[in-house]
């Protein structure tokens, strides 16, 4: 049973360009979380979202930031126009529909804007 | 509101015992507590419940005390597996469950042999 799948596992962008992390979900899981994760820091949430929905995006930046989980395919979070403090380690999670909220972690990507 | 987390570090030998605690400034409905090693994911240990659950998994265990708004993770007889990163994540007022978490800074566990 695959767990959560990441990718790119390492992501290098020059500022400016666009980022796009993907995320697979584990099999039976229909919500999905984005988490970004700075260098010594806690995980700080981003985003939720279940299929074709966006259910809380209030930790999303308002600007360059976006995602989606499509009805087919991974969730995809997009940072457009990206800039140095953008680097971070992005993790995305996963947790059953009806559940008490036990949320499972992919590997992260790494993204280092130059 | 971020939680609070104490302590920030910790060093055991092994087959010490630790206690890691977790406080919110608001009404709690669950906390989650994870653990992570350097550059992996985070991974699942426990979630309790407002209601005052006490959970355990091998030797580590957690309670969560609503009125007081905390929780703490206890180690018994630490073992050279159990070094990394702590966190808890909470998720406020009446939850329902499954929301977006947040995380406190995390407790560094080191275990030494």
């Amino acid at each position: 049973n695959a767990g959560v799948m990441q990718n790119p596992r390492h992501l290098v962008r020059r500022r400016g360009q666009e980022a796009r992390l993907r995320c697979s979900p584990m099999k039976g899981h229909s919500h999905v979380y984005w988490y970004r994760q700075l260098p010594e820091e806690g995980l700080k949430f981003m985003v939720y979202l279940q299929k074709e929905n966006i259910i809380d995006e209030s930790g999303m930046p308002k600007e360059r930031f976006s995602a989606e989980f499509p009805k087919e395919g991974p969730s995809i979070l997009r940072i457009q126009q990206v800039v140095r403090g953008d680097s971070a380690a992005y993790f995305c999670a996963s947790s059953p529909a009806g559940s008490r909220g036990e949320q499972y972690f992919g590997p992260g990507t790494r993204l280092t804007v130059t | 509101q971020q939680p609070v987390q104490s302590p920030q570090a910790v060093i055991l030998r092994e087959g010490e015992d630790a206690v890691i605690n977790c406080s919110s400034s608001k009404a709690l409905y669950s906390v989650h507590w994870y653990r992570q090693k350097h550059g992996e994911a985070p991974v699942f240990l426990m979630i309790l419940l407002k209601g005052g659950e006490q959970k355990g998994h091998e030797k580590i265990s957690a309670s969560f005390n609503e009125k007081k708004q905390q929780s703490s993770l206890y180690l018994t007889a630490s073992q050279l597996s159990y070094s990394g990163t702590y966190f808890c994540g909470t998720e406020i007022g009446s939850g329902g469950g499954a929301d977006g978490l947040t995380f406190g800074k995390g407790t560094h566990l080191i275990i030494q042999p």
